[in-house]
């Protein structure tokens, strides 16, 4: 079966810290893999997507990036966090229309 | 191209019937159901992909309008496990496959 792994669970980080949020799929082979952000109060956001390994699309232009140096895994990175980076950042992975997330990472910057 | 979801929030008795709205401005390839609870990851309720669809069961079912611009949730004889946020997800004709595109979310509480 088909399982998704997001670590870490909880973290804070001073601004100005780097970021780097990983995403695993197992059980499933090219699959097309998302990371959305929730903020506060507010639905969800695309941030990135990929379709293969080094294939990345931007939905939102802002100071985070996104990697995928192999098949099953996916990486959000950001050089320098802000204080609006804040909330909490789902992996998904997609088969035919349908979504699977990971557990996801409330991220506080302080 | 952000689907349009009523109501924002709406609060039950146990036992007490509730509709969700999920609109779009364009025609829709498919319409995604999500519920999550607070500080979890989105559960995945039920995908529509054809106009004038209908499914689901008795508790929890949705539909989607013949023009695929528009999608209801029902949820019927609540119970507190209903409670939490609801979102559609929207693909669009032309779309990358799994692109959802998420509403703001509906915040449902049901009381005993």
């Amino acid at each position: 079966s088909q399982t998704i792994h997001q670590w870490p669970a909880t973290l804070v980080q001073p601004v100005g810290s780097p970021l780097s949020l990983e995403c695993t799929v197992e059980g499933t082979s090219n699959p097309n893999l998302y990371w959305y952000r929730q903020a506060a109060g507010r639905g969800l956001q695309l941030l990135f997507y990929s379709v293969g390994i080094g294939q990345i699309s931007s939905e939102v232009p802002q100071n985070l990036s996104a990697s995928r140096p192999q098949d099953r895994q996916f990486i959000l990175s950001s050089k320098k966090l802000l204080l609006s980076d804040s909330g909490f950042y789902l992996c998904a992975w997609s088969w035919e229309g349908e979504a699977f997330f990971g557990q996801g990472t409330r991220l506080t910057v302080v | 191209q952000q689907p349009v979801q009523s109501p924002q929030a709406v609060i039950l008795r146990e036992g007490e019937d509730a509709v969700i709205n999920c609109s779009s401005s364009k025609a829709l390839y498919s319409v995604h159901w999500y519920r999550q609870k607070h500080g979890e990851a989105p559960v995945f309720l039920m995908i529509l992909l054809k106009g004038g669809e209908q499914k689901g069961h008795e508790k929890i079912s949705a539909s989607f309008n013949e023009k695929k611009q528009q999608s209801s949730l029902y949820l019927t004889a609540s119970q507190l496990s209903y409670s939490g946020t609801y979102f559609c997800g929207t693909e669009i004709y032309g779309g990358s496959q799994g692109n959802l595109i998420f509403g703001k979310g509906t915040k449902l509480s049901v009381k005993p």
